[in-house]
């Protein structure tokens, strides 16, 4: 059980473009799910707080107007990375919280802008 | 406050030896702590987690050693093996209510035949 789907698992964009990233629980109910950046050889970066029916909570640093959250069902949340530029090339990943500590995660979606 | 510490940042261990990955933490009101292991090209996936009412939990070749007073944690691997050779994050969080846990640095560990 608690099974994330995350797709697609890589993606090529060019320069400009933006790029939609989902984000499903399968077989639960997610009203929180997360969203992380990370670097080769890094740790996880917390982007971003999804809750359905609400706005994301943003962490510090991290582009409201760049990367769009929505998550509109108790199932869904999507990253949508806006006029991407190489620097936004990275490994986004997602969890989806279905207990109060406990997390799932995607098998993230490997992002190269070119 | 928020931030959780972890070494080695890499690790090469021969197989069939033990495996110690460390954790330290600052924020007190943490009282959940997972460990995660990630293979390349993949998203984590919860390993074994513990809670500070307890001083150790074992699970398999994977334990937690749990030192509250000192705020800091380990990871054992019994009889490392070549398929554990991963990334292993620990972190830190809340077990109640929907929040965030906090992630250490990683450690690579490699298990050599």
């Amino acid at each position: 059980g608690a099974v994330v789907s995350q797709h697609p698992s890589w993606v090529i964009c060019k320069s400009g473009t933006s790029v939609k990233i989902e984000c499903r629980s399968l077989d639960f109910q997610a009203t929180t799910m997360f969203w992380y950046r990370q670097f080769p050889k890094q740790s996880l970066m917390l982007m971003a707080t999804s809750n359905e029916g609400s706005k994301a909570t943003y962490e510090q640093g991290v582009e409201k107007d760049k990367f769009l959250i929505n998550h509109a069902s108790l199932t869904l949340s999507t990253l949508t990375v806006t006029s991407a530029h190489p620097e936004d090339s990275s490994f986004y990943i997602c969890s989806a919280q279905h207990s109060p500590s406990g997390y799932t995660f995607g098998s993230g979606t490997r992002l190269t802008v070119v | 406050q928020q931030q959780v510490k972890q070494s080695p940042q890499s690790l090469i261990v021969q197989k069939g030896g033990i495996s110690i990955i460390n954790c330290a933490y600052e924020n007190t009101a943490f009282d959940y702590f997972p460990w995660y292991q990630q293979f390349p090209g993949k998203g984590p996936a919860l390993l074994i987690a513990i809670r500070p009412d307890v001083s150790e939990k074992k699970e398999g070749r994977f334990t937690i050693s749990f030192n509250k007073s000192a705020k800091q944690f380990s990871l054992h691997i019994m009889d490392s093996q070549p398929g554990d050779s991963a990334t292993y994050f620990c972190a830190a969080g809340y077990s109640g209510g929907y929040q965030k846990v906090t992630f250490g640095t990683g450690t690579k560990l490699q298990v050599i035949p």
